[in-house]
Protein backbone atom coordinates (compact mmCIF):
# COMPACT_ATOMS: atom_id res chain seq x y z
CA UNK A 1 0.00 0.00 0.00
CA UNK A 2 1.18 3.78 -0.92
CA UNK A 3 1.83 5.90 1.80
CA UNK A 4 -0.57 8.52 -0.09
CA UNK A 5 -3.62 7.52 -2.55
CA UNK A 6 -4.92 9.73 -4.23
CA UNK A 7 -7.72 9.16 -7.37
CA UNK A 8 -6.12 10.86 -10.45
CA UNK A 9 -9.59 11.78 -11.74
CA UNK A 10 -9.80 13.96 -14.04
CA UNK A 11 -12.71 14.98 -12.64
CA UNK A 12 -14.38 17.39 -14.68
CA UNK A 13 -17.51 20.17 -13.39
CA UNK A 14 -19.50 22.59 -14.55
CA UNK A 15 -18.79 26.12 -13.51
CA UNK A 16 -20.63 26.47 -9.80
CA UNK A 17 -20.28 23.48 -9.13
CA UNK A 18 -19.00 21.94 -5.60
CA UNK A 19 -16.02 19.90 -6.08
CA UNK A 20 -14.71 17.14 -3.26
CA UNK A 21 -11.55 16.04 -3.56
CA UNK A 22 -9.93 13.57 -1.49
CA UNK A 23 -6.41 11.60 -0.38
CA UNK A 24 -6.10 8.93 2.19
CA UNK A 25 -2.82 8.02 3.33
CA UNK A 26 -1.24 4.66 6.02
CA UNK A 27 1.55 6.78 7.80
CA UNK A 28 -0.39 7.35 11.63
CA UNK A 29 2.84 9.65 12.45
CA UNK A 30 1.58 12.37 9.79
CA UNK A 31 0.83 15.86 11.36
CA UNK A 32 0.75 18.16 8.33
CA UNK A 33 -1.46 18.18 6.16
CA UNK A 34 -1.75 20.35 3.25
CA UNK A 35 -3.22 20.48 -0.84
CA UNK A 36 -1.55 22.00 -3.22
CA UNK A 37 -2.45 23.68 -7.22
CA UNK A 38 -0.41 23.06 -9.72
CA UNK A 39 -1.25 24.35 -13.47
CA UNK A 40 -0.31 23.05 -16.56
CA UNK A 41 3.57 23.77 -16.82
CA UNK A 42 3.55 25.47 -13.71
CA UNK A 43 5.40 24.34 -10.65
CA UNK A 44 2.78 23.39 -7.62
CA UNK A 45 2.02 25.98 -5.67
CA UNK A 46 0.56 26.03 -1.68
CA UNK A 47 -3.30 26.21 -1.51
CA UNK A 48 -3.98 24.62 2.09
CA UNK A 49 -2.55 24.07 5.06
CA UNK A 50 -3.46 21.92 8.28
CA UNK A 51 -1.87 20.94 11.37
CA UNK A 52 -3.13 17.47 12.80
CA UNK A 53 -7.17 17.27 13.03
CA UNK A 54 -10.05 19.49 12.14
CA UNK A 55 -11.37 22.44 9.31
CA UNK A 56 -9.90 25.27 7.73
CA UNK A 57 -11.56 27.72 5.49
CA UNK A 58 -10.31 30.01 2.92
CA UNK A 59 -12.39 31.78 1.04
CA UNK A 60 -14.01 29.19 -1.18
CA UNK A 61 -11.81 26.60 -0.25
CA UNK A 62 -12.38 24.21 2.72
CA UNK A 63 -9.47 21.77 3.71
CA UNK A 64 -10.67 18.86 5.91
CA UNK A 65 -8.58 16.55 7.88
CA UNK A 66 -9.80 12.90 9.90
CA UNK A 67 -7.03 11.69 11.39
CA UNK A 68 -9.10 8.54 12.79
CA UNK A 69 -10.18 7.34 8.98
CA UNK A 70 -6.56 8.70 7.57
CA UNK A 71 -8.37 10.79 5.44
CA UNK A 72 -8.29 14.14 4.27
CA UNK A 73 -10.60 16.36 1.92
CA UNK A 74 -10.65 19.88 -0.09
CA UNK A 75 -13.75 21.15 -0.92
CA UNK A 76 -13.58 23.86 -3.16
CA UNK A 77 -17.41 25.86 -3.55
CA UNK A 78 -18.84 27.87 -6.42
CA UNK A 79 -16.44 26.81 -8.74
CA UNK A 80 -14.91 28.15 -11.63
CA UNK A 81 -12.83 27.78 -15.02
CA UNK A 82 -10.05 29.44 -13.12
CA UNK A 83 -9.50 26.50 -10.69
CA UNK A 84 -8.88 23.92 -13.38
CA UNK A 85 -5.63 22.57 -12.52
CA UNK A 86 -3.89 19.60 -10.97
CA UNK A 87 -4.17 19.46 -7.30
CA UNK A 88 -1.91 17.27 -4.80
CA UNK A 89 -2.68 15.90 -1.34
CA UNK A 90 0.83 16.56 0.47
CA UNK A 91 1.41 15.66 4.08
CA UNK A 92 4.73 14.61 6.69
CA UNK A 93 5.28 13.74 10.40
CA UNK A 94 7.76 16.74 10.83
CA UNK A 95 8.43 16.06 14.46
CA UNK A 96 11.58 16.20 16.91
CA UNK A 97 12.80 19.30 14.87
CA UNK A 98 12.84 17.81 11.75
CA UNK A 99 11.72 19.37 8.46
CA UNK A 100 9.70 15.65 7.64
CA UNK A 101 9.76 15.20 4.16
CA UNK A 102 6.65 15.75 2.44
CA UNK A 103 5.02 13.01 0.92
CA UNK A 104 2.83 13.87 -1.91
CA UNK A 105 0.11 12.50 -4.13
CA UNK A 106 0.00 11.47 -7.55
CA UNK A 107 -2.44 14.28 -7.87
CA UNK A 108 -6.32 15.15 -9.29
CA UNK A 109 -7.08 16.78 -12.30
CA UNK A 110 -9.64 18.76 -12.57
CA UNK A 111 -11.65 20.44 -15.39
CA UNK A 112 -14.18 23.04 -14.80
CA UNK A 113 -15.90 23.97 -17.92
CA UNK A 114 -17.93 27.43 -18.22
CA UNK B 1 11.02 38.10 -3.55
CA UNK B 2 11.68 36.31 -7.17
CA UNK B 3 10.68 32.91 -5.56
CA UNK B 4 12.68 30.02 -6.10
CA UNK B 5 14.61 29.78 -9.90
CA UNK B 6 15.22 27.33 -11.94
CA UNK B 7 16.88 26.68 -15.34
CA UNK B 8 16.59 26.20 -18.37
CA UNK B 9 13.43 26.14 -18.44
CA UNK B 10 13.69 23.27 -21.09
CA UNK B 11 16.65 21.02 -21.60
CA UNK B 12 16.65 18.63 -24.63
CA UNK B 13 19.49 16.43 -24.69
CA UNK B 14 20.98 13.79 -26.84
CA UNK B 15 21.13 9.95 -24.84
CA UNK B 16 24.33 9.83 -22.95
CA UNK B 17 25.61 13.29 -22.57
CA UNK B 18 25.37 15.44 -19.28
CA UNK B 19 23.00 17.73 -17.81
CA UNK B 20 23.04 19.65 -15.46
CA UNK B 21 20.25 21.51 -13.64
CA UNK B 22 20.37 24.91 -11.77
CA UNK B 23 18.38 26.39 -8.72
CA UNK B 24 18.62 29.35 -6.53
CA UNK B 25 16.37 29.36 -3.48
CA UNK B 26 14.71 31.63 -1.48
CA UNK B 27 16.78 33.85 0.26
CA UNK B 28 16.86 32.97 4.09
CA UNK B 29 15.50 29.13 3.17
CA UNK B 30 17.64 26.87 5.09
CA UNK B 31 15.67 23.61 3.46
CA UNK B 32 16.42 22.55 -0.16
CA UNK B 33 14.66 19.78 -2.43
CA UNK B 34 14.88 17.95 -5.41
CA UNK B 35 12.06 16.54 -6.94
CA UNK B 36 11.49 14.83 -10.18
CA UNK B 37 7.72 14.49 -11.88
CA UNK B 38 6.56 12.13 -13.89
CA UNK B 39 3.18 10.79 -15.21
CA UNK B 40 3.47 7.49 -13.95
CA UNK B 41 5.28 8.18 -10.34
CA UNK B 42 4.14 11.81 -9.55
CA UNK B 43 6.37 13.76 -7.64
CA UNK B 44 9.30 12.01 -6.08
CA UNK B 45 11.74 13.20 -3.61
CA UNK B 46 15.13 12.69 -5.02
CA UNK B 47 17.70 14.78 -2.56
CA UNK B 48 17.19 17.08 0.21
CA UNK B 49 19.85 19.93 1.98
CA UNK B 50 19.74 20.84 5.25
CA UNK B 51 22.07 24.47 5.51
CA UNK B 52 23.98 23.48 2.08
CA UNK B 53 24.01 19.86 3.82
CA UNK B 54 22.98 16.93 1.77
CA UNK B 55 20.77 15.08 4.36
CA UNK B 56 18.61 12.17 2.68
CA UNK B 57 19.84 11.42 -1.17
CA UNK B 58 17.82 7.90 -0.78
CA UNK B 59 15.71 9.31 -3.79
CA UNK B 60 18.05 9.67 -6.32
CA UNK B 61 17.66 6.51 -8.41
CA UNK B 62 21.42 5.80 -8.94
CA UNK B 63 25.16 6.64 -9.78
CA UNK B 64 24.02 8.38 -12.44
CA UNK B 65 22.82 11.46 -10.42
CA UNK B 66 24.44 13.93 -8.17
CA UNK B 67 23.54 16.90 -6.67
CA UNK B 68 25.49 19.99 -4.80
CA UNK B 69 24.95 22.94 -3.06
CA UNK B 70 28.33 24.97 -2.84
CA UNK B 71 26.56 27.88 -0.91
CA UNK B 72 23.30 28.79 0.37
CA UNK B 73 22.38 30.30 -3.15
CA UNK B 74 22.55 27.85 -5.29
CA UNK B 75 22.09 23.48 -6.03
CA UNK B 76 23.02 21.66 -9.17
CA UNK B 77 21.56 18.32 -10.17
CA UNK B 78 23.55 16.43 -12.33
CA UNK B 79 22.46 13.58 -14.95
CA UNK B 80 25.67 12.10 -16.38
CA UNK B 81 25.47 9.85 -18.46
CA UNK B 82 21.80 10.71 -19.35
CA UNK B 83 18.81 8.00 -20.43
CA UNK B 84 15.69 8.80 -22.23
CA UNK B 85 14.41 7.23 -18.98
CA UNK B 86 15.63 9.97 -17.54
CA UNK B 87 12.80 12.52 -19.20
CA UNK B 88 10.57 14.12 -16.96
CA UNK B 89 9.99 17.63 -14.95
CA UNK B 90 12.20 18.16 -12.38
CA UNK B 91 11.54 20.31 -9.72
CA UNK B 92 13.26 22.37 -6.89
CA UNK B 93 11.92 23.58 -4.10
CA UNK B 94 13.02 25.62 -0.85
CA UNK B 95 11.57 26.17 2.63
CA UNK B 96 12.67 27.53 5.85
CA UNK B 97 12.16 25.51 9.52
CA UNK B 98 10.26 27.38 12.10
CA UNK B 99 9.51 24.45 14.28
CA UNK B 100 6.63 23.71 11.83
CA UNK B 101 5.80 22.48 8.38
CA UNK B 102 4.25 24.95 6.56
CA UNK B 103 5.08 23.75 2.85
CA UNK B 104 7.81 24.47 0.16
CA UNK B 105 7.23 26.70 -2.46
CA UNK B 106 8.59 25.63 -6.00
CA UNK B 107 10.10 27.02 -8.47
CA UNK B 108 8.80 25.97 -12.05
CA UNK B 109 10.81 23.90 -12.78
CA UNK B 110 13.05 22.38 -15.78
CA UNK B 111 11.45 19.91 -18.40
CA UNK B 112 14.12 17.50 -19.34
CA UNK B 113 13.88 15.32 -22.88
CA UNK B 114 16.66 12.58 -23.43
CA UNK B 115 16.11 11.76 -27.28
Amino acid sequence: QKEVEQDPGPLSVPEGAIVSLNCTYSNSAFQYFMWYRQYSRKGPELLMYTYSSGNKEDGRFTAQVDKSSKYISLFIRDSQPSDSATYLCAMSGGYGGSQGNLIFGKGTKLSVKP
Amino acid sequence: DAGVIQSPRHEVTEMGQEVTLRCKPISGHDYLFWYRQTMMRGLELLIYFNNNVPIDDSGMPEDRFSAKMPNASFSTLKIQPSEPRDSAVYFCASSHWTGHNYGYTFGSGTRLTVV
